[in-house]
């Protein structure tokens, strides 16, 4: 079964730190997976892609087929980065995104 | 380019009762795609529709229906409402639904049932 795993549902760093959120798969193929994500009071939005491989506010995304991951990384975050997170995998034709749980990033100052 | 609107925002039923939730899609795009969130269980995939077709369908009961208009358009419907149906209906169109798109979505029907 196709599934997306997020460890983290809190992620706690000072402003300036590294941050990685983590993101797991389960999938026999080759996905799409995105992150997006929601800040306070805002609509889920796309954060960025794995078939774009670009950098989006800072942060990038590499895909591990070996290891089935896709963390998120930033090296030194930002007060307005805090928001939730969630890694999603896209398969096949249709738009099904298949969600993690997300992950909770506050950045503290 | 108007995003994805859904209407309306909030929503008070009680148990028994049927909801309907309207979407609108970002004009040009033809798939229309339905998600619940809940703190329990996040973001679940309920359905998908493109040119008025259900072309994929979440592990939901049957209670949940939608459909697609020649406009694009969409609604979901649930009925005989549950307390557990309570949550964040969120509405995402992308043009064609291909796996590399992406998907943009609205802001959210939040569904209290009492």
């Amino acid at each position: 079964a196709q599934r997306v795993t997020q460890p983290e549902k809190l992620l706690s760093v000072f402003k300036g730190a590294p941050v990685e959120l983590k993101c797991n798969y389960s999938y026999s193929g080759s996905p799409e997976l995105f992150w997006y994500v929601q800040y306070s009071r805002q609509r889920l939005q796309l954060l960025l892609r794995h078939i774009s491989r670009e950098s989006i506010k800072g942060f990038t995304a590499d895909l591990n087929k070996g290891e089935t991951s896709f963390h998120l990384k930033k090296p030194f975050a930002q007060e307005e980065d805090s928001a939730m997170y969630y890694c999603a995998l896209k398969r096949g034709e249709g738009g099904k995104l298949i969600f993690g749980q997300g992950t909770e990033l506050s950045v503290k100052p | 380019k108007a995003g994805v609107t859904q209407t309306p925002r909030y929503l008070i039923k009680t148990r028994g009762q049927q909801v309907t939730l309207s979407c609108s899609p970002i004009s040009g795009h033809r798939s229309v795609s339905w998600y619940q969130q809940t703190p329990g269980q996040g973001l679940q995939f309920l359905f998908e529709y493109f040119s008025e077709t259900q072309r994929n369908k979440g592990n939901f009961p049957g209670r949940f229906s939608g459909r697609q208009f020649s406009n694009s358009r969409s609604e979901m419907n649930v009925s005989t409402l549950e307390l557990g149906d309570s949550a964040l209906y969120l509405c995402a169109s992308s043009r064609t639904g291909t796996e590399t798109e992406t998907q943009y979505f609205g802001p959210g029907t939040r569904l209290l049932v009492l």
